[in-house]
C-alpha cells in the first residue's frame, strides 16, 4: 500500500513563495504526480516528477528525491486564483494513483 | 471535445435505493478510474479499468460494482446505497501509455446517501 503526507494547509500572502510538503512510503513507485483542486471542481494536473531533482514549469515547480521519500510543490509569485487545494499523488506499477489528502492553499492580499 | 463528463451531476438517494453514474471520454483514452473524494481523506480509487470489457478492484471496492461495455463509457454502481457512501464522486481517464500520463478528471457527482 501506500502512505502519503502532506500538511493540511498554508497560508500565505499574494506575491510570496510557498513551499508544499509531500512525504511517501510506497510499495511501487513509477513516479509522484501534483495535482490542483480548486473549490468544488475536478483536480487538474499540474506536474510529474519520476527522476531526483528539480522540475521547473513556469511558477510551479515540483521537486524529487526518491530515497528520501519526499517530494515538494512550489508556488512562486503567488496570486489569488493559487487559493485552491494540491494533491500529492505517486503512481505504483500498474498506473494507479494513491493521492494524499491534500493541502490547502490560502492566498491573501 | 468535452474531455470527460459525469452524469448526474447532483443526486440524492435514500438508503437502500439504487443507483448509476455514467463517465464518458472522448479522448479515446484506455485507462479509465472511479475515486471518490471525502473531507480530510482525499481521492481514493474505487474501481479501474485498463481496457473495454475489463475492470478491477482499488482501494474501496466494497458496495460498488462497475461496467466497461463500452471503450468510452465506465458506469459504476451502487446496489443498496447507504450514508456511508455519501460522497463526491470522480471519474477520470488515461492513455495508459506512459508512466507520466496524467489522469483527467470529470466534474464530479455529489451523492447524499440519506
Amino acid at each position: 500500500g501506500q502512505n502519503i503526507d502532506q500538511p493540511t494547509e498554508m497560508t500565505a500572502t499574494e506575491g510570496a513563495i510557498v513551499q508544499i510538503n509531500c512525504t511517501y512510503q510506497t510499495s511501487g513507485f513509477n513516479g509522484l504526480f501534483w495535482y490542483q483542486q480548486h473549490a468544488g471542481e475536478a483536480p487538474t494536473f499540474l506536474s510529474y516528477n519520476v527522476l531526483d531533482g528539480l522540475e521547473e514549469k513556469g511558477r510551479f515547480s515540483s521537486f524529487l528525491s526518491r530515497s528520501k521519500g519526499y517530494s515538494y510543490l512550489l508556488l512562486k509569485e503567488l496570486q489569488m486564483k493559487d487559493s485552491a487545494s494540491y494533491l500529492c499523488a505517486v503512481s505504483d506499477r500498474d498506473y494507479k494513483l494513491s493521492f494524499g489528502a491534500g493541502t490547502t492553499v490560502t492566498v491573501r492580499a | 471535445n468535452a474531455g470527460v463528463t459525469q452524469t448526474p451531476k447532483f443526486r440524492v438517494l435514500k438508503t437502500g435505493q439504487s443507483m448509476t453514474l455514467l463517465c464518458a471520454q472522448d479522448m479515446n483514452h484506455e485507462y479509465m478510474y472511479w475515486y471518490r473524494q471525502d473531507p480530510g481523506m482525499g481521492l481514493r480509487l474505487i474501481h479501474y479499468s485498463v481496457g473495454e470489457g475489463t475492470t478491477a478492484k482499488g482501494e474501496v471496492p466494497d458496495g460498488y460494482n462497475v461496467s466497461r461495455l463500452k471503450k468510452q463509457n465506465f458506469l459504476l454502481g451502487l446496489e443498496s446505497a447507504a450514508p456511508s457512501q455519501t460522497s463526491v464522486y470522480f471519474c477520470a481517464s488515461s492513455t495508459g501509455l506512459a508512466d507520466s500520463d496524467e489522469q483527467f478528471f470529470g466534474p464530479g457527482t455529489r451523492l447524499t446517501v440519506l
